[in-house]
């Protein structure tokens, strides 16, 4: 156990709809990441949250969004969905090391199906 | 452009049959090299970070080592439950995200 939680596990939706998916990190740790994994495309970064605010952004569509709380959890909202969107849907959450070091550990997931 | 590619894509072994994983990078600027395995449908599970070339890291079977321009992950004498995705990524020293490769998915039979 990563200490990393994500609801829901798993979640089924039709196009055009809107979800969110929900993240706490493991205690203590102020980034969050959000990562897509696809069979075609792999683990595949989205976008950062440190102490609330977004700090990089990946290959995020604009129908995606996403917030971190004052608590550190953290939401993924998907929009407008199209098939193309269903894949598994990772939290990351990470504590900087001196150094500059850091490790990220993931949540379960969410596994997301758009019919 | 970074790049993580690994190989072989997917390993068939014998129980007690040892062999390595490779990592191959480019990206400028490196800050860590990690390595995660991954069971079907379940999260990457951390394995081990590396951060300058020479450095080595054990953990139980696996050893993890790096060069300027590439990654080994070590099996030694693997059993049926080290069967899964191996997974290698990037760390820049720019950003904090991690790039990562499609992974060698590893079955070992009994």
């Amino acid at each position: 156990d990563s200490g990393v939680t994500q609801t829901p596990k798993h979640l089924i939706t039709a196009t055009g709809q809107r979800v969110t998916l929900r993240c706490s990190p493991r205690s203590g740790d102020l980034s969050v990441y959000w990562y897509q994994q696809s069979l075609d495309q792999g683990l595949q970064f989205l976008i950062q949250y440190y102490n609330g605010e977004e700090r990089a952004k990946g290959n995020i569509l604009e129908r995606f969004s996403a917030q971190q709380f004052p608590d550190l959890h953290s939401e993924l909202n998907l929009s407008s969905l199209e098939l193309g969107d269903s894949a598994l849907y990772f939290c990351a959450s990470s504590a900087q090391l001196a150094g500059g070091r850091e490790t990220q550990y993931f949540g379960p997931g969410t596994r997301l199906l758009v019919l | 452009e970074d790049q993580v590619t690994q190989s072989p894509e997917a390993l068939r072994l014998q129980e007690g049959e040892s062999s390595s994983l490779n990592c191959s990078y480019t990206v400028s600027g490196l800050r860590g090299l990690f390595w995660y395995r991954q069971d079907p449908g379940k999260g990457p599970e951390f394995l081990f970070t590396l951060y300058s070339a020479g450095e080595e890291k054990e953990k139980e079977r696996l050893k993890a080592t790096l060069t300027k321009k590439e990654s080994f992950l070590h099996i030694t004498a693997p059993k049926p439950e080290d069967s899964a995705t191996y997974l290698c990524a990037v760390q820049k020293s720019s950003g904090d995200k991690l790039t990562f490769g499609t992974g060698t998915r590893l079955a070992v039979r009994p």
